[in-house]
């Protein structure tokens, strides 16, 4: 098995910019998704293949990818933003998936 | 509009079983390829088992192996999970998801609300 690595937790001031990272083996080869988790809420995907936003979310998230880690970058951070983020990837055939362990985004 | 609407969840004494369902609508089910990822409250999303369109292919978690099982009624558009052997680390909320459906697109667009199984005597 292989797992998926995040950082506990990030912290930014309203309108700096975010930066999470999600490193483990299925990068680069396997494509990355990044969720967001509001408290008491259903997860909501912000990312998908590595680089590409659902219709609705706004243009502020984006994603990068670079050797074995991608990131989520949320640029011009606003207080709505607040939640946890989890990475999630695939093997290489797409029947196991692994999420990363999360990270706590705080709007100062 | 896609929903995911999960039932079936409860208190249940440790070595008890469960089945969880989850009825979709608002999409042609029978083309899409379904989850189940649970969350214990305060932690992280953990992926449990996958099932293809047609129910004939399943996959799970290593944690699951041998103890769940995922199948599908593409007749009553419901996914379901059975659990069995259940033990207090199962207690988790339980989402029912769904693929994305593009081939090699191994992520979830939707998410069903949760329902809480709690295992404990």
């Amino acid at each position: 098995s292989y797992g998926l690595t995040q950082p506990p937790s990030v912290s930014v001031s309203p309108g700096q910019t975010a930066t999470i990272t999600c490193s483990g083996d299925p990068f680069p080869n396997q494509y990355s998704y990044w969720y967001q988790q509001k408290a008491g809420q259903a997860p909501v995907l912000v990312i998908y293949q590595d680089f590409e936003r659902p219709s609705g979310i706004p243009e502020r998230f984006s994603g990068s990818v670079s050797g074995a880690s991608v990131t989520l970058t949320i640029s011009g951070v606003q207080a709505e933003d607040e939640a946890d983020y989890y990475c999630q990837s695939a093997d290489s055939t797409g029947n196991y998936w692994v999420f990363g362990g999360g990270t706590k985004l705080t709007v100062l | 509009e896609v929903q995911l609407v999960e039932s079936g969840g409860g208190l249940v004494q440790p070595g008890g079983s469960l089945r969880l369902s989850c009825a979709a609508s608002g999409f042609t089910f029978s083309e899409y390829w379904m989850h189940w990822v649970r969350q214990v409250p305060g932690k992280g999303l953990v992926w449990v088992a996958r099932v293809n369109k047609d129910g004939r292919f399943t996959t799970y978690a290593d944690s699951v192996t041998g103890r769940f099982t995922i199948s599908r009624d593409n007749a009553k558009n419901t996914l379901y999970l059975q659990m069995k052997s259940l033990r207090v680390e199962d207690t988790a909320f339980y989402y029912c998801s769904r693929e994305r459906f593009s081939p090699r697109d191994w992520g979830v667009d939707y998410w069903g609300q949760g329902i809480l199984v709690t295992v404990s005597s």
